[in-house]
């Protein structure tokens, strides 16, 4: 139990192009989703606070209009990397919290590789 | 979140146990202590979580000290795939907020 899928787990794209990465929770449903990323040899960073029904929440130094959150239903999370550039490519990893099996546990997604030509 | 402190890396050998020490000084009463481990190129995965008690689950033990300013993840019989980097980190009740890493420990075994 407590899975999280993402998709795609590795995406090429070119330089300006938008890249969206999907977040699901496969048995439990998740009222609030977290999209962290990671550069290469970093530990995870928090990017933003994705709540069903409602704005995301970003960190601060996290453009919201570059990266773009949807929580539309309490099993799908997505982000939208817009016009994105080299210096976005990272690992993007999304993680939902199971409130079923206790509000302090979050669940992690497999990841994401972006690489931006 | 509170900040965490744990040594860098870590080197143990196979089928022998494993003391992951985390240090949290300035813990509150609230914040729980959880273990999070994290394999090359995947996403973290759930080790074990608690709030005073000691705690025991398939994957691991967790032992909280007394004052709750230090714990210790615990692998009774490490193997190969137990190699990673782990990750203890204070979240207050509720689980409203992300996660705040810090560098973690990067668990060697040696064959």
């Amino acid at each position: 139990g407590a899975v999280v899928s993402q998709h795609p787990s590795r995406v090429i794209c070119k330089s300006g192009t938008s890249v969206k990465i999907e977040c699901r929770s496969l048995d439990f449903q998740a009222t609030t989703m977290f999209w962290y990323r990671q550069f290469p040899k970093q530990s995870l960073m928090l990017m933003a606070t994705s709540n069903e029904g409602s704005k995301a929440t970003y960190e601060q130094g996290v453009e919201k209009d570059k990266f773009l959150i949807n929580h539309a239903s309490l099993t799908l999370s997505t982000l939208t990397v817009t016009s994105a550039h080299p210096e976005d490519s990272s690992f993007y990893i999304c993680s939902a919290r199971d409130a079923g099996r206790g509000a302090e546990t979050q669940y992690f997604g497999p990841g994401t590789r972006l690489l931006v030509l | 979140d509170a900040k965490t402190t744990q040594p860098n890396s870590m080197e143990s050998n196979e089928e022998e146990p494993v003391h992951l020490p985390c240090n949290h000084s300035t813990i509150s009463g609230t914040d729980y202590i959880h273990w999070y481990r994290q394999l090359p190129s995947q996403g973290p995965e759930y080790v074990i979580h608690g709030l005073t008690s000691n705690v025991n689950n398939r994957m691991a033990s967790l032992a909280i000290a007394e004052d709750r300013k230090s714990s210790t993840l615990i692998l009774h019989r490490a193997t190969l795939r137990d190699a990673a980097v782990y990750y203890c980190i204070l979240s207050s009740g509720g689980g409203a907020d992300g996660l705040t890493f810090g560098k973690g420990t990067h668990l060697i075994i040696q064959p």
